[in-house]
């Protein structure tokens, strides 16, 4: 079965950090690129990272460059996103998904497969 | 470019709705635009991808189409069921741009 599973998610203080995990199974992890998309409470879907299929292609949101870093173990079929200096404006659930490509070359991307989510608190 | 979404449409069990998703700049046919289904306290899932295109399982209840003379990508479902009850997001991607429009509610009553 084609499964995404997210962990990882709590309760954090403003300023600390956390780290997501994702683990994949059901298809082959290594053949796509895969995404961290966040959804604050009430609001709509928010592209937060991508990374491609080696790890050799990496993109951020504005608003999380320099502080969030996303990476991959292949080996484990596995998605990470360490999150650093967290804000209350980053409260939301962070959702794993994945790529219906590489994350190489000129193609319009979407996502064809999404976890459950991990909710993300940050409050004092 | 953003793509705005009606906030919220009603419709009754068994009729037909349509929700549109309209490009602010360039053109609704540059980029295939996908749909996707988010049931209350659910992960989204992919309805509608490549503008029109419904993947494996989806029932032909749901499609989707461009319009390019309004700018704009729509999704229909005609038959509605009380399950059909979500929101419902569209998102195109340009050169490194992920966007998502903001949702439109569907309530079936």
């Amino acid at each position: 079965e084609l499964q995404l599973v997210e962990s990882g998610g709590g309760l954090v203080q403003p300023g600390r950090s956390l780290r997501l995990s994702c683990a994949a199974s059901g298809f082959p992890f290594d053949d796509y690129a895969m995404h961290w998309v966040r959804q604050a409470p009430g609001k709509g879907l928010e592209w937060v990272s991508g990374i491609s299929w080696n790890g050799g292609g990496i993109d951020y949101e504005d608003s999380v460059k320099g502080r969030f870093t996303i990476s991959r173990d292949n080996a484990k079929n596995s998605l990470y996103l360490q999150m650093n200096s967290l804000r209350a404006e980053d409260t939301a659930v962070f959702f794993c998904a994945k790529d219906i490509g590489t994350g190489y070359g000129k193609y319009d991307r979407y996502l064809d497969l999404w976890g459950r989510g991990t909710l993300v608190t940050v409050s004092s | 470019f953003m793509l705005t979404q009606p906030h919220s449409v009603s419709e009754s069990p068994g009729k037909t709705v349509t929700f549109s998703c309209t490009r602010s700049s360039g053109s609704i046919a540059s980029n295939y635009v996908q749909w996707y289904q988010q049931r209350p306290g659910s992960a989204p899932t992919l309805l509608i991808s490549e503008d029109s295109d419904r993947p494996s399982g989806v029932p032909d209840r749901f499609s989707g189409s461009i319009d390019t003379s309004s700018n704009s990508a729509s999704l229909t479902i005609s038959g509605l069921k009380t399950e059909d009850e979500a929101d419902y997001y569209c998102q195109s991607y340009d050169s490194s741009i992920w966007v998502f429009g903001g949702g439109t509610k569907l309530t079936v009553l």
